[in-house]
């Protein structure tokens, strides 16, 4: 998997968007970009992946650069809820011979102020 | 509702115990993992395995086994508990290969203690 690059940590005003940015640059033409969260205590939790056009989903949205080197995930509408480390993964969706775990990097962590 | 289940929320055992997590699964995945997470070193990954009886190192194996005997279990064993082995274990699955841009489901975790 490539690496990624990420803040280690970020504020953002409640009800403002969030704007998380997330480096790759060494991608390749078959990886995916996932983005990930954990709320404190909990098990991380899935929230959007893409290849290479923005996607869009309840959760959040996701911009890749048309050279895919690099990605942001938009939370639109923060809430203190969204205080939480999220982490930007790289990989090849059922590569190899079998399964491909996730490899986590440290993430960032997204405070979000009242 | 999908579910990845964890038998223990909160662990203590003892420096030599044999310890085994437990992980149950409800959606028929094929792919299933271990993790351990520490205070900056992110989420590492222990083992994971892709069929029944089947079974992959990740990065981190060393002290530790796994078990996959039914599709929907997958139990993660410590031969002879160390303090080392005080974290949190988080246990995901995800469907098979072939189904581009699938996601994993996460357990709630295990934050284990060995004194």
């Amino acid at each position: 998997d490539a690496k990624t690059t990420q803040p280690p940590s970020m504020d953002c005003a409640e009800g403002r968007a969030a704007n998380l940015p997330c480096n790759h640059s060494t991608i390749s033409g078959n990886e995916y970009v996932y983005w990930y969260r954990q709320i404190h205590s909990q098990g991380p939790q899935y929230i959007i992946h893409g290849l290479k056009n923005n996607e869009t989903n309840e959760m959040a949205s996701l911009i890749i650069t048309e050279d895919r080197k690099s990605s942001t995930l938009i939370l639109p509408h923060a809430t203190l809820r969204d205080t939480a480390v999220y982490y930007c993964i790289v990989r090849v969706p059922g590569s190899g011979g079998g399964a491909d775990g996730l490899t986590f990097g440290k993430g960032t962590h997204l405070i979000i102020q009242p | 509702d999908v579910k990845v289940t964890q038998s223990s929320r909160y662990l203590v055992k003892r420096t030599g115990e044999k310890v085994f997590l437990e992980c149950v699964q409800d959606m028929d995945h094929e792919n299933m993992f271990w993790y351990r997470q520490d205070p900056g070193l992110g989420l590492r990954l222990i083992y994971f395995s892709y069929d029944v009886k089947m079974k992959e190192k990740g990065d981190i194996p060393e002290g530790y086994s796994v078990s996959r005997e039914k599709k929907e279990r997958f139990s993660l064993i410590l031969e002879s508990a160390s303090t080392n082995q005080t974290s949190m274990y988080l246990c995901a699955s995800r469907p098979g290969q072939g189904l581009v841009g699938t996601e994993a489901f996460f357990g709630q975790g295990t934050r284990l203690t060995v004194v």
